[in-house]
């Protein structure tokens, strides 16, 4: 199973919105609507951001955001602050009864 | 609140087997799939594999890269979910993350994770 694809990095200035990419293909994001999203900051765990493709967990900004459309998912982070620079990681549950990750993205805010 | 609590990690050599515990409170465990999550340094996140519940028969899944020398099993009566690691290779060097399912086939909670290296 490949890793999902996504940018390696993407930036934008405090109050822009920024989208960042996640394609795979039929066998996984595009047959499921089991696509999440989670939030890095250096030396922590992973936080939940979306999951089933749009849905925001209780207590994660409305600022964030996330679609799909065929193989490809995607995460929009609207209103960016400094506190979400951080890597971020799209993932999908896939045919073979397993999941794939992305290779991550590096969100930097100018 | 949710707790997962790794532990077991540590320096073990090619070749050899370590075995990580994750304690979890906070919630229903028996009625939780868990899945393990590794990072190496400076890498991203890699799924290992998941165990279900009785429900749906304690079923495993596992990544190819760890498949055959893996095995991910659980104690629903200590709260605590275990990864067995078998012939471990220098690339199985990371911190190992026990998660929880949640709802939607998404991991939704993180232990703090457990460094494994393997290195002569």
């Amino acid at each position: 199973q490949s890793a999902l694809t996504q940018p390696a990095s993407v930036s934008g200035s405090p109050g822009q919105s920024i989208t960042i990419s996640c394609t795979g293909t039929s066998s996984d994001i595009g047959g499921y609507n089991y696509v999440s999203w989670y939030q890095q900051h250096p030396g922590k765990a992973p936080k939940l951001m979306i999951y089933a493709v749009s849905n925001r967990p209780s207590g994660v900004s409305n600022r964030f955001s996330g679609s799909k459309s065929g193989n490809t998912a995607s995460l929009t982070i609207s209103g960016l602050q400094a506190g979400d620079e951080a890597d971020y990681y799209c993932t999908s549950y896939t045919s073979s009864d397993t999941w794939v990750f992305g290779g991550g993205t590096k969100l930097t805010v100018l | 609140e949710v707790q997962l609590v790794e532990s077991g990690g540590g320096l073990v050599q090619p070749g050899g087997s370590l075995k990580l515990s994750c304690a979890a409170s906070g919630f229903t465990f028996s009625v939780a799939a868990m899945h393990w999550v590794r990072q190496a340094s400076g890498r991203g996140l890699e799924w290992v594999g998941r165990i279900t519940n009785k429900a749906n028969n304690y079923a495993t899944t596992y990544a190819v890269s760890v498949k055959g020398r893996f095995t991910i099993s659980r104690d629903d009566s200590r709260n605590t979910a275990y990864l067995q690691m078998n012939s471990l290779k220098p690339e199985d060097t990371a911190v190992y993350y026990c998660t929880r399912q949640g709802i939607a086939a998404e991991v939704d909670y993180w232990g703090q994770g457990a460094l494994v290296t393997v290195s002569s």
